[in-house]
């Protein structure tokens, strides 16, 4: 079954670190772009970051930028996402996503990964 | 804070028909298509719709979406209990250049 699933998530106080991972299964990830969209609490979904086939194109939105990178490792078959500096309106639940771009939207999604940054 | 526009719930009966819209911006539904997602509590979001009026495999053709200028809706038909999810709207954006989600609209099935 084509799939993706999150790890990494967890308690970090504001200030700190996290790395989530993302696995994919029956597909070949260098074959596409991915993504990670959050839900934070009582929200809607936004993308956070994507980045293409090879990892040399990335982008982040305003409100994470040079605080969380995205990174992949194809021959792992694994995104990941690397978060600095976290505050606390970072919390809510990751989503590791397969994009198709603009015609075909984001066709696979993880069940998530929930990051809570609270002291 | 995404400049697109969707109403915060809907509700209808089983059997009944319902509509959801979304409203955007030039940049946005105005000149790209637009996808919709559909989102139960505690599961993986689903693309329900992509290229505007398409359904992936597995979706019934009881979801249809359609595009006016720049408004957009999805229409679920013969509602049904496991029809009750939150809905995204998500066109692409030429100023951000990447896909935009409305707030979400929940959906009640009574």
């Amino acid at each position: 079954e084509v799939q993706v699933v999150e790890s990494g998530g967890g308690l970090v106080q504001p200030g700190g670190s996290l790395r989530l991972s993302c696995a994919a299964s029956d597909f070949t990830l260098e074959t596409y772009w991915m993504a990670w969209v959050r839900q934070a609490p009582g929200k809607g979904l936004e993308r956070v970051a994507n980045i293409n086939q090879g990892g040399s194109e990335k982008s982040y939105v305003d409100s994470v930028q040079g605080r969380f990178s995205i990174s992949r490792d194809n021959a792992q078959n694994s995104l990941f996402l690397q978060m600095n500096s976290l505050r606390v309106e970072d919390t809510a639940i990751y989503y590791c996503a397969r994009e198709r771009g603009r015609y075909f939207g984001m066709d696979v999604w993880g069940q998530g990964t929930t990051v809570t940054v609270s002291s | 804070q995404s400049g697109l526009t969707q109403p915060p719930s809907v509700s209808g009966t089983p059997g009944q028909r319902v509509t959801i819209s979304c409203s955007g911006s030039n940049s946005n539904i105005g000149s790209n298509v637009v996808n919709w997602y559909q989102h139960l509590p505690g599961a993986a979001p689903r693309l329900l719709i992509y290229n505007g009026s398409q359904r992936p495999s597995g979706v019934p053709d009881r979801f249809s979406a359609s595009k006016s200028g720049t408004s957009a809706s999805l229409t679920i038909r013969g509602l049904q209990f496991e029809d009750e999810a939150d809905y995204y709207c998500a066109p692409w954006d030429n100023i951000l250049n990447g896909p935009v989600f409305g707030g979400g609209t929940k959906l009640t099935v009574l």
